[in-house]
Order: C-alpha cells, then sequence, then structure tokens
C-alpha cells in the first residue's frame, strides 16, 4: 500500500465548477500536510498547507482529518489556469521528509 | 535571487557511464534534497542533506551518491548510469531542517535518458 494514496483522475470540469480532491495517507505520525500544484512537465510548487482546523487561501479550501488520516481540497469557481496536477504531500519519518501522492490531474475546460 | 537552480535541463547518457547533476540555491536554505519523479509513482526521495557535511539517505537512494560541502550546492551522481535511472530529478530546498512547514522551493528539474 502507498503511503500516500491519490485519485489520478482526471477530474473534467467547466469553467466555474466546484471541485474536490481527496488523499488519504498511512503514517499516522505524520506531522505536516501540504498540497503542492505541478504544471506540466514544471516543478511542484506549495499551493497551500493544512491545518487541523483547515484553512481557506482565496478559492481553495484544504481540510485534515487525523483521526480518519485523510485530507482533502476544495477548489471553487474554477478556472482555466486551475488545470494542472495537485499533489498530496505529508511529512513522515523526520521534519522534511516528505512523502507525495501521485497526484490527481484537473481539467477545466471553457 | 536565482532560488534553486539545477544544471544540466536534459541529458541523455549511455549505460555504465557515470554524470554529476548540479543543484545549487541562493537562499541559504539549511535543508536540501534530491527527488526522482516517474509516471505513475510520485516524487521519491533519493537522499537529503540538513546542513554542510550532512547527508542521509531517503527512499532509493541505491545507484547515488552526494556530498554537502557547502551550504549552497548539494550534487548528486550517478556512479555508473542503468536505464532503470531513466527519470526527471528535482532539486528541493528550504529554509529550516526543523519546521516541517516551511515549503520546498524546487529548481526546474533535470531530465535524464540512460540508453
Amino acid at each position: 500500500r502507498k503511503e500516500v494514496e491519490q485519485d489520478p483522475g482526471p477530474f473534467n470540469v467547466p469553467e466555474g465548477a466546484t471541485v474536490a480532491f481527496n488523499c488519504t495517507y498511512s503514517n499516522s505520525a505524520s506531522q505536516s500536510f501540504f498540497w503542492y500544484r505541478q504544471d506540466c512537465r514544471k516543478e511542484p510548487k506549495l499551493l497551500m498547507s493544512v491545518y487541523s482546523s483547515g484553512n481557506e487561501d482565496g478559492r481553495f479550501t484544504a481540510q485534515l482529518n487525523r483521526a480518519s488520516q485523510y485530507i482533502s481540497l476544495l477548489i471553487r469557481d474554477s478556472k482555466l489556469s486551475d488545470s494542472a496536477t495537485y499533489l498530496c504531500v505529508v511529512t513522515s519519518g523526520g521534519f522534511q521528509k516528505l512523502v507525495f501522492g501521485t497526484g490527481t490531474r484537473l481539467l477545466v475546460s471553457p | 535571487n536565482a532560488g534553486v537552480t539545477q544544471t544540466p535541463k536534459f541529458q541523455v547518457l549511455k549505460t555504465g557511464q557515470s554524470m554529476t547533476l548540479q543543484c545549487a540555491q541562493d537562499m541559504n536554505h539549511e535543508y536540501m534534497s534530491w527527488y526522482r519523479q516517474d509516471p505513475g509513482m510520485g516524487l521519491r526521495l533519493i537522499h537529503y542533506s540538513v546542513g554542510a557535511g550532512i547527508t542521509d539517505q531517503g527512499e532509493v537512494p541505491n545507484g547515488y551518491n552526494v556530498s554537502r560541502s557547502t551550504t549552497e550546492d548539494f550534487p548528486l551522481r550517478l556512479l555508473s548510469a542503468a536505464p532503470s535511472q531513466t527519470s526527471v530529478y528535482f532539486c528541493a530546498s528550504s529554509y529550516s531542517r526543523t519546521n516541517s512547514n516551511q515549503p520546498q522551493h524546487f529548481g526546474d528539474g533535470t531530465r535524464l535518458s540512460i540508453l
């Protein structure tokens, strides 16, 4: 079983739609949680950290459920520019050792 | 600031050849790491360093060596290239070795093909 699991998608949505991605992780000792965004053939970039109380950054909302070891990302009012792969990332075995999910691909169409 | 700079961007090697992938950062970051990204596998940690003179193995270290003689540089050496090492390699850095909420800054990547 992979340490971080994501639905690979792709999720095809029209502009303006709301879309949600989920991620599960297996290491209950994981301390920190993130969503990264990766455009085609580019480097990953931090989208947002995920906090236990849930957090929002503009159109993006992240939630963490430690009991269920589950992380989510909600994107409201999707834009064409949101088309990318979204990587769920957790720390494991040490503060900065990141474990990446394989990513969920999002395609937003006009 | 240039951020994290990786060279080369593309490289083709023959099986058995050796080479060094360069990574440099100008942000005075303590923590640096190397990942490889393969289809369907996600990014996997190869080696990491928490400061000059200190390195450790990640998830997939076999076939690779690293050193950290300065804060700025963290080269990755392929000792004897194998086709299984065909991948995209990313170098990343972050400010603090102890604060896990620090974002990782990635380089542009090196696309490596082993024939």
